[in-house]
């Protein structure tokens, strides 16, 4: 069975500092996906990075950035310059080609303070 | 390109009611995924529909039903309600498998 594990129920971080979130996963599939979610106060949930298993380069889109050890089975999210429309649930989830559906952690609760 | 819609986004029933939720994907995506989102247990996978077909299932109790329509547009189900499906339903859809899935902005469902 797969899992997730977010260590951090909330952060804090003040504005245009950086922060990372942790995140640690469990699978037995050799193909497989990990993502990283954003839940902002209006429930929307918004992809904002993914990684794919088999890539040894750390995904980056703009801000975000991904630090992928396949071997501690950690996933982790850096975000720099944080901005206030940063705060938001962060949700790490991993996704099995053939179980199909994503697994998610408990999320982390990011606050980004002015 | 338009993302993935869904209807009601407020829902308020009794308990022994039931409810039919809907979700348009994304224009040219088969795959439809629901998920039920509690404070208590997180996000959950309910199950997975692909051109009209159920390919996966989570571990909810039977109450819990859906369908996938030609159009790739998918409603779920969900009879004789109790309290604890007091939850936010989320909708993904994507093009297939391995793809990564888009989100709609939930429907609300409140059990009184």
């Amino acid at each position: 069975a797969q899992t997730v594990t977010q260590s951090q129920p909330e952060m804090s971080v003040q504005e245009a500092e950086t922060v990372t979130l942790s995140c640690t996963y469990d699978t037995s599939e050799s193909n497989y996906y990990l993502f990283w979610y954003k839940q902002p106060p209006s429930r929307q949930m918004i992809l904002v990075i993914r990684q794919e298993a088999y890539k040894q380069q750390n995904a980056t889109e703009n801000r975000f950035s991904v630090n992928f050890q396949k071997a501690a089975k950690s996933f982790s999210l850096k975000i720099s310059d944080s901005q206030l429309g940063d705060t938001a649930m962060y949700f790490c989830a991993s996704y099995g080609g053939s179980q199909g559906n994503l697994i998610f952690g408990k999320g982390t609760k990011l606050s980004v303070k002015p | 390109k338009a993302g993935v819609t869904q209807t009601p986004r407020y829902l308020i029933k009794t308990r022994g009611q039931q409810v039919t939720l809907s979700c348009s994907p994304i224009s040219g995506h088969r795959s439809v995924s629901w998920y039920q989102q509690t404070p208590g247990q997180g996000l959950q996978f309910l199950f997975e529909y692909f051109s009209e077909t159920q390919r996966n299932k989570g571990n909810f109790p039977g109450r819990f039903s859906g369908r996938q329509f030609s159009n790739s547009r998918s409603e779920m189900n969900v009879s004789t309600l109790e309290l604890g499906d007091s939850a936010l339903y989320l909708c993904a859809s994507s093009f297939g498998r391995m793809n990564e899935q888009y989100f709609g902005p939930g429907t609300r469902l409140t059990v009184t």
